[in-house]
């Protein structure tokens, strides 16, 4: 089966401007996440949607951060404006469900200069 | 929240050695365990799990225990090889309540001395 797509795999932008990244996940794969991986670290969940609905955004930095999954598929997660410190690997993941393996995207790299 | 510990954070033995890799969790409600393992500049991959009715579960070379009451879990690589040389994460969620995110450890990386 295809795996998760996330697009771009790389990012400059410099501080203060906006950026967005975009998550295909696995077809039928109703729970979506998006994690923060900062260099050395493991990744921090940011957010759950179950279907359309947010399950879990208490980590999101909402002044900055935001995210959507119309549809119940595609998701996008937007930064605006940037800090230096978002400088990080952004993971899309995607499962069946509560308790299911959750398989993860290549990744977005972003820079913040 | 949950709060993953992991130890150590890098890790060297040599091939056809053992290695162990420990974590520690703050949440008593946690009942699910992933392992990832994740090479440089990849994704994470799941290599084994175990929930929180299950004491140890074993994979080939790859085995994990878990003591509920100390909250702590283990990955055990037997025999390693060069290409078990990547970061490993453990993990720690809550499943059953809507919410199953996972809470991550800071990675060990291991290394796999020829």
């Amino acid at each position: 089966e295809a795996g998760v797509a996330q697009s771009p795999r790389y990012k400059i932008i410099e501080k203060r401007q906006s950026v967005a990244f975009w998550c295909n996940p696995i077809s039928g794969h109703a729970t979506l996440y998006w994690y923060q991986q900062i260099l050395g670290q493991g990744p921090k969940l940011l957010i759950q949607f179950q279907n359309n609905g947010v399950v879990d955004d208490s980590q999101l930095p909402k002044d900055r951060f935001s995210a959507e999954r119309l549809k119940g598929v595609d998701s996008t997660l937007k930064i605006q404006p940037a800090k230096l410190e978002d400088s990080a690997v952004y993971l899309c993941a995607s499962s069946y469900g509560q308790g299911r393996e959750a398989f993860f995207g290549q990744g977005t790299r972003l820079t913040v200069v | 929240g949950e709060n993953v510990e992991q130890h150590p954070s890098t890790l060297s033995v040599q091939e056809g050695d053992s290695a162990v890799i420990k974590c520690t969790y703050s949440d008593s409600a946690s009942n699910y365990f992933p392992w990832y393992k994740q090479e440089l500049g990849k994704r994470p991959q799941l290599i084994i799990d175990i929930r929180s009715n299950v004491g140890e579960k074993k994979d080939q070379r790859i085995a994990v225990t878990l003591n509920k009451t100390a909250k702590h879990f283990s990955l055990h690589i037997t025999e390693t090889q060069p290409e078990d040389s990547a970061v490993y994460f453990c993990a720690a969620s809550w499943v059953g309540g809507g919410a199953d995110g996972l809470t991550f450890g800071k990675g060990t990386h291991l290394i796999i001395q020829p």
